[in-house]
């Protein structure tokens, strides 16, 4: 299995922060690398898709970028709404996909 | 919009079967470019894919490793939903499930189920 390794593992920030999350893969996984959005007691969100393709109706502040093993997710400016636990995924070998452990953002 | 709708008990017995059924509106579970699948989260082993199944001019199923043999996943093409059987269960399979569209990258998730497997 292709092991996702994300960091930090937590962060705390304040809103109008501009935040980087990165995601490192075991081996290459070209440009199959997924983002969700996971709120306390709800189910993730895709927020982006392909490294650096936004899911529609995600706001253009997150950000993707990367290839090959190492990957980032920037929100450019945090916003209230934007408090939750951040995964990557890598789609590389669907559909026996992984996940990294995730990222917690927490307000400072 | 897509949206699924889970259901199934929330607390199963060790050694017991599993059944998850996530019913689907806004799509089909027999469409040409649709897949489905089954995820659970844990904190012990985070997101972990168990399942997928998809049509194109036939049925096709795959599994993870870690549940192969033990799992199977169903379409029912006329109640639009899929169903998730899981057997020999042990307190490691305690986890939220969740039944989501897509084979790769997975949107939208179902509600997710919390299933304790405890005697």
């Amino acid at each position: 299995d292709i092991q996702m390794t994300q960091s930090p593992s937590s962060l705390s920030a304040s809103v109008g922060d501009r935040v980087t999350i990165t995601c490192r893969a075991s081996q290459s996984v070209v440009n199959y690398l997924n983002w969700y959005q996971q709120k306390p007691g709800k189910a993730p969100e895709l927020l982006i898709y392909s490294t650096s393709s936004l899911q529609s109706g995600v706001p253009s502040r997150f950000r993707g970028s990367g290839s090959g093993t190492e990957f980032t997710l920037t929100i450019s400016s945090l916003q209230p709404e934007d408090f939750a636990t951040y995964y990557c995924q890598q789609s590389y070998t669907s559909p026996r996909v992984t996940f990294g452990a995730g990222t917690k953002v927490e307000i400072k | 919009q897509v949206q699924l709708q889970q259901s199934g008990p929330g607390l199963v017995k060790p050694s017991q079967t599993l059944s998850l059924t996530c019913a689907i509106s806004g799509d089909s579970v027999s469409s040409n470019s649709a897949a489905w699948s089954w995820i659970r989260q844990s904190p012990s082993r985070g997101l972990e894919w168990l399942a997928r199944t998809y049509y194109r001019s036939k049925w096709y199923f795959d599994y993870s490793v870690s549940v192969m043999g033990r799992a199977t996943i169903s379409p029912d093409t006329s109640r639009n939903q899929f169903s998730l059987q899981l057997n020999s269960l042990t307190p490691e399979d305690t986890a939220v499930y969740y039944c989501v569209r897509g084979g790769s990258h997975f949107e939208p998730w179902g509600q997710g189920t919390l299933v304790t497997v405890s005697s």
